[in-house]
Order: C-alpha cells, then structure tokens, then sequence
C-alpha cells in the first residue's frame, strides 16, 4: 500500500526562525509532490508543489525533494504567528493517475 | 468566479438516513474529486472523476455513491447513514495544471 507519513507535532517555533516540515513516501516511482496548509476549520490550500530533485523556492517557502530518500520536505523562513496551521504532504504515486494521497498532516504552531 | 462551492455547510443526520452533498465548480474543470477528514487525519478520497460521465473509487468508498452528469457538479450521495460517516466532506476539483482547489467543506454529524 503507497503511503506517505508525516510527523504529526505539534511542532512549536519561535516567530522569525526557521520551521521545517517532513514527509516521507513509501513508492520511488512517484511523480508530483505538493504541501497544503489548513488552517484550523478551512479547506486546505496549495502552498508549493515540486516535481524534480532539488530545492524549489516561493517567497518564505522552500519545497526540497530527494526521490532517492524518497522524502520531501517544506522549510518556511522567518516564520510568522499566521504560519500556525497543519501542513499537509501529498504524493501523486502513479504517472497518469489522477488521485493524490494524503499524509495526516504536521500541526506547526509559531510562538510571538 | 466562485470556485469550487459546496452545500449545505452543516448537516445532522439520523442513522439511516440519505442525503446528497452538493458540489459545483465553475472553472471548467474535468477533474473533480470527494474527500473525507476525520478529526486529526489527513484526506481520505472516496470517489473522484475525470470527466462527466466518468467516475472511479477512491481510497474509502464503501457507503457513499457519486454521478457526473455535467462538468460542472459531482453530488456525492450517502445512502443509509452511519455515525462511521461523520466527518468533514470536501470536494476539490482540478485542470489541466495539478493544482487541487478545495472547496469549504461539509460538516456531517450523524447520530
């Protein structure tokens, strides 16, 4: 069964440091990778998604992927009180198949 | 543009009952996808299409049916409710880029 796993916290950093966020994935073979963020009560949005080995940068957010280690992972700079909220890792395993698999998420809280 | 749409926001079913919950998008997209959360869980998918008149299983299917009639709603329906079903429901749907949009979710409480 393809999964993918992530620490569930809560993860607890002061504001202005770095947060760092894993997720790690059960099939080599898999193709796309994004992170979500819910906030308490909401949908989840799209916060970066990376599909090659490497590091890809968005602002404050950087998205790392290593397939070989089969991880990825989400490193958030300077990190602000309305960062608090569970990231969500999700894996499309399968080139061609449309669904994502969901990890249960990291809940990330940022101290002030 | 109002993106993926849901309703109702909230229900309370009693055990047995049926309901359908409502989902409509209006960025024609041919990927459409149901979800459940349990409290302190990531999604769960239970029925996904990838164009009217298409639909296939997800991950949880089991208790719940879905038509895709029209590109814009995918309706999820839960025949003889169980308190297994309380959950928060959402619906996502997708172009031709990977992106998943969310809509705002359903509560379900069956009791």
């Amino acid at each position: 069964q393809k999964e993918v796993e992530q620490n569930s916290g809560p993860l607890s950093v002061p504001e202005g440091a770095i947060a760092s966020l894993n997720c790690t994935y059960s099939d080599r073979g898999s193709q796309s990778f994004f992170w979500y963020r819910q906030y308490s009560g909401k949908s989840p949005e799209l916060i970066m998604s990376i599909y090659s080995n490497g590091d890809k940068e968005d602002g404050r957010f950087t998205a790392q992927l290593n397939k070989a280690s089969q991880y990825v992972s989400l490193l958030i700079r300077d990190s602000q009180p309305s960062d608090s909220a569970t990231y969500l890792c999700a894996v499309n395993f399968d080139f061609g198949n449309e669904k994502l698999t969901f990890g249960t998420g990291t809940r990330l809280t940022i101290i002030p | 543009n109002a993106g993926v749409t849901q309703t109702p926001k909230f229900r309370i079913l009693k055990i047995g009952q049926s309901m359908t919950l409502q989902c409509t998008q209006d960025m024609n997209h041919n990927y459409m996808y149901w979800y459940r959360q349990d409290p302190g869980m990531g999604l769960k998918l239970i029925y996904y299409s990838v164009g009217a008149g298409i639909t296939d299983k997800g991950e949880v299917p089991n208790g719940y049916n879905v038509s895709r009639s029209t590109t814009e709603d995918f309706p999820l329906r839960l025949e003889l409710a169980a308190p297994s079903q309380t959950s928060v429901y959402f619906c996502a749907s997708r172009g031709t880029v990977k992106t998943q949009y969310f809509g705002p979710g359903t509560r379900l409480l069956v009791l």
